[in-house]
């Protein structure tokens, strides 16, 4: 049974390129959250989709956007990076069904914006 | 955005000593969670709350869901070397699905 998936591991990008990450979801889940972890710091939500629309979003810019797709795999695109985007990205997965169903974290992408 | 005060910052213990963190929040939480993350890894999932005074075990790792629904605490009894990490609390309110993260405890084994 396939855990929760991220590629790529890491990425460095220059300020002002555009970003793609990409999750594919424990196998059985049917929704992905996005989380930004800067260094020393807890994770912070980005946003949440299920059934292939954005249902819940933290407090960050639009230059974040998502994607998800019918497989329930998804995508998360940062656009105009400015340096203070350096972090670690983490997507975790969970049934939006009831109420014991917890999240499941993948190992997560390390951006840095030079 | 929102965080969790999460407490201690850092703990150095040596081998076999019992170890307690806690988290406190101005908010009213319905879930609490506690995470272990390892260097180059996503968190994973340790111990689950869902009721106001829960105590819940997994092994040596003891969490409590606080009655105010504003604090949890996890203890972990004889520690050992794979304990290394970093712990974080996390609450969940109202219908939301959204996690809310504290700043993490780096817990460091000695020998």
């Amino acid at each position: 049974d396939a855990g929760v998936t991220q590629s790529p591991t890491h990425l460095i990008k220059t300020r002002g390129q555009q970003v793609t990450l990409r999750c594919s979801p424990k196998s059985g889940h049917d929704t992905v959250s996005w989380y930004q972890q800067a260094l020393g710091q807890g994770p912070q939500f980005i946003f949440q989709y299920y059934e292939e629309e954005e249902r819940q979003r933290g407090n960050f810019p639009d230059r974040f956007s998502g994607h998800q797709f019918p497989n329930y795999s998804s995508e998360l695109n940062v656009n105009a990076l400015l340096l203070g985007d350096s972090a670690l990205y983490l997507c975790a997965s969970s049934l939006k069904q009831g109420v014991y169903n917890e999240q499941f974290f993948g190992p997560g992408t390390r951006l840095t914006v030079l | 955005g929102q965080q969790l005060n999460q407490s201690p910052q850092s703990m150095f213990i040596q081998e076999g000593e019992d170890v307690s963190m806690n988290c406190t929040s101005s908010s009213i939480f319905n879930t609490w969670l506690w995470y272990k993350q390892d260097p180059g890894e996503g968190p994973v999932l340790l111990i689950a709350l869902y009721k106001a005074g829960e105590l819940t075990s997994n092994g040596r790792l003891t969490a409590q869901f606080g009655i105010t629904r504003k604090d949890s605490f996890l203890n972990i009894s004889a520690s050992i070397p794979s304990d290394v990490g970093i712990y974080f609390c996390a609450g969940r309110s109202g219908s939301a699905r959204q996690l809310t993260f504290g700043s993490g405890t780096q817990l460091t084994v000695l020998p």
